[in-house]
């Protein structure tokens, strides 16, 4: 079965904290997303990757395909940032490329 | 034009009533999807159009009745809804559906409440 995990379930940080979010799946995928959710809007996409490292601004996305985990850090973490952070990956076992599997979400809050 | 624009953001209807969700992008994308995402959940896909054509739907009920008009519009058609069906629903678009690597952007969403 196509699974993927997330952890933790909810993180609280202090502002300028440093923060990682954790993400497992249990096969080989094509590409892994990572997305952000403010409470009641839309989802924006941070990071699509499917191998080795990506960075925008304060935001680093890693992946390790051997493990089969990926993480997302957020460095000098600020307010702003508290949002649902989810990562959704393909599966080459589906027969469409469209089709995402997504993880429960991690809630990030972020005290000032 | 990186945007997914969603109409109304807000929409309460009784189970009688026949209303419908808009969905627009000016990217170019050839694959627009329908996702439904209830309180604390990840989304759920509901509806994939590639090249205007429906390619995917998740077992959705009839009630939920999509269309896509043209290549830069996507609406989700609403009659005889139950409350279970309030939820926040999602617009997304994409280069194109079959594609590995391609990228989804959402919309900001429809907040549906049903009465």
């Amino acid at each position: 079965k196509n699974e993927v995990e997330q952890s933790p379930q909810n993180l609280t940080a202090q502002e300028g904290e440093f923060i990682t979010i954790n993400c497992s799946y249990s096969v080989g995928i094509s590409a892994l997303h990572w997305l952000q959710q403010h409470p009641g809007g839309g989802i924006v996409s941070l990071f699509m990757l499917s191998s080795g490292k990506k960075k925008h601004g304060r935001l680093i996305a890693t992946i390790n395909i051997q493990e089969k985990h990926s993480s997302l850090h957020i460095t000098a973490s600020h307010p702003r940032d508290s949002a649902v952070y989810i990562c959704a990956v393909r599966f080459p076992q589906e027969t469409s490329g469209s089709r995402l599997t997504f993880g429960e979400g991690t809630q990030l809050t972020v005290n000032p | 034009d990186t945007e997914v624009t969603q109409t109304p953001k807000h929409l309460v209807m009784g189970m009688t009533n026949k209303k419908s969700l808009k969905c627009e992008q000016h990217m170019g994308h050839r694959a627009m999807y329908w996702y439904k995402q209830k309180a604390k959940k990840p989304p759920e896909l509901m509806f994939v159009y590639s090249y205007e054509k429906l390619s995917i739907n998740e077992s959705v009920p009839s009630r939920f009745s999509p269309e896509c008009p043209n290549s830069s519009l996507l609406n989700l058609h609403l009659h005889a809804l139950q409350p279970e069906d309030s939820a926040l629903y999602l617009c997304a678009s994409s280069q194109d559906a079959a594609g590995w690597y391609n990228e989804q952007f959402f919309g900001p969403g429809t907040r549906l409440t049903v009465l």
